[in-house]
């Protein structure tokens, strides 16, 4: 079936530090790729996406890029800041499909 | 333009009560999604629905859950007589039925004591 894998958290950063949050996933087929963000006590919020293979989604400094040969769409950020201390969850889609696949979330932890 | 909107925020019901959560779409939207989320997990897809059908609840239990989405307001997820292990986040996202883009709301947090 279709899945979707993220790194166990928390990830626990200094501020400034580069990030790198896995993820991989499962499919049969050419699903759409997506991060998204969940702050303290809020709802998710669409971070970044990506619809076809080698695309690159990007978002106040992050990036992921499509890779179909590895199955990945790993989350990075050059240098993170306390305000991006969230849940983060990457999920699939397929455009003949509405539902979201999650993967677990990974915590960020980023400490001044 | 008004985002989607959930209510209550907070929920606390004793064993065997009945819990209503409602979710009012964003302004234009007439697909509504309910998810929810138990402690350190992902989002679990429970029901899709439009305005006055139910299209999808194949992640929803078959027993003491049910969902409506009637023609005039908000979409209502209704759990009879809860147990401790509907203890948990239920998210609300709405969508205009094309594009990528679902809104979510803010969730209510169901505590069952």
């Amino acid at each position: 079936g279709n899945s979707v894998t993220q790194m166990e958290g928390p990830v626990t950063l200094s501020e400034e530090a580069f990030l790198t949050i896995n993820c991989t996933y499962t499919a049969t087929g050419y699903p759409s790729l997506f991060w998204y963000v969940q702050y303290p006590g809020e709802g998710l919020q669409l971070l970044l996406k990506a619809t076809k293979a080698d695309d690159k989604g990007s978002n106040k400094g992050f990036e992921a890029t499509y890779r179909k040969e590895t199955t990945s769409f790993h989350l990075e950020k050059g240098s993170v800041q306390v305000s991006d201390s969230a849940v983060y969850f990457c999920a699939l889609r397929f455009d003949s499909n509405y539902q979201l696949i999650w993967g677990a979330g990974t915590k960020l932890i980023i400490k001044p | 333009n008004a985002g989607v909107m959930q209510n209550p925020r907070h929920l606390v019901r004793r064993r065997g009560q009945e819990a209503r959560l409602r979710c009012s779409p964003m302004k234009g939207h007439s697909h509504v999604y309910w998810y929810r989320q138990l402690p350190e997990e992902g989002l679990k897809f429970m029901v899709y629905l439009q305005k006055e059908n139910i299209i999808d609840e194949s992640g929803m239990p078959k027993e003491r859950f049910s969902a409506e989405f009637p023609k005039e307001g908000p979409s209502i997820l209704r759990i009879q007589q809860v147990v401790r292990g509907d203890s948990a986040a239920y998210f609300c996202a709405s969508w205009t039925g094309s594009g990528y883009g679902y809104t979510f709301g803010s969730g209510t947090r169901l505590t069952v004591v």
